[in-house]
């Protein structure tokens, strides 16, 4: 399985919902990755999880709450969005250091 | 503060014609340059480059790293409609012992046919 694995493709969540995007690899990968995309835009890191633990969080504002429960699961919990946080939600994986990201296809969220 | 910079940041091409995309970029603790290509959804790895002066080659693609001038390039020659994609240059970088990629706006590519 050299795939990374991100449920569900599409999700449209109002302001007040709280709501989870999930993340799946079985490539024995241990470090993962939250970006956000804007459209026309390159992807902007969020959070790293190396070896389970959250290693880097970019000042990501707190509606936005990781959670890796092993390590080939990465959850990105969402709760009282705002219209801006619409975008395309990309996780990766990398092995380590130097070996490149796997990209997941991302989930296109989009905020009403 | 870290940089990558793509250039040009659009490019509109005939099939067959030959592109080079240029990337460079100014990061501290620098590790590893890549290229990845992105069309509808996520982004595709290309290349990755860690040392000056070797070309890496794919197929008509091909990359160079230059570490001294701190830039790189991507070649893609015999131009085709399937080329048409945002292709991003990302530049790894070790922020104490967790590495993590910085990526440039990206060149937007259209090969017409």
């Amino acid at each position: 399985d050299t795939e990374v694995t991100q449920t569900p493709k599409h999700l449209v969540m109002g302001m007040t919902n709280k709501k989870s995007l999930k993340c799946e690899q079985h490539m024995g990968h241990r470090a993962m990755y939250w970006y956000k995309q804007k459209a026309k835009k390159p992807p902007e890191l969020m959070f790293v999880y190396s070896y389970e633990k959250l290693s880097i969080n970019e000042s990501v504002p707190s509606r936005f709450s990781p959670e890796c429960p092993n390590s080939s699961l990465l959850n990105l919990h969402l709760h009282a969005l705002q219209p801006e946080d619409s975008a395309l939600y990309l996780c990766a994986s990398s092995q380590a250091s130097g070996y490149g990201y796997t990209f997941g296809s991302g989930t296109r969220l989009t905020v009403v | 503060e870290d940089k990558v910079v793509q250039s040009p940041l659009s490019l509109v091409v005939h099939e067959g014609d030959t592109v080079t995309l240029n990337c460079s970029y100014e990061v501290t603790n620098f590790r590893s340059l890549l290229w990845y290509k992105q069309e509808k959804k996520a982004p595709t790895f290309l290349f990755m480059l860690t040392s000056s002066g070797i070309e890496k080659k794919s197929g008509r693609l091909s990359s160079i790293l230059d570490k001294k001038e701190l830039f790189s390039i991507l070649n893609i020659t015999a131009t085709q409609t399937g080329d048409s994609a945002i292709y991003l240059c990302a530049v790894e970088r070790d922020t104490s012992g967790t590495y993590k990629y910085i990526f440039g706006t990206g060149t937007r590519l259209k090969v017409l046919a």
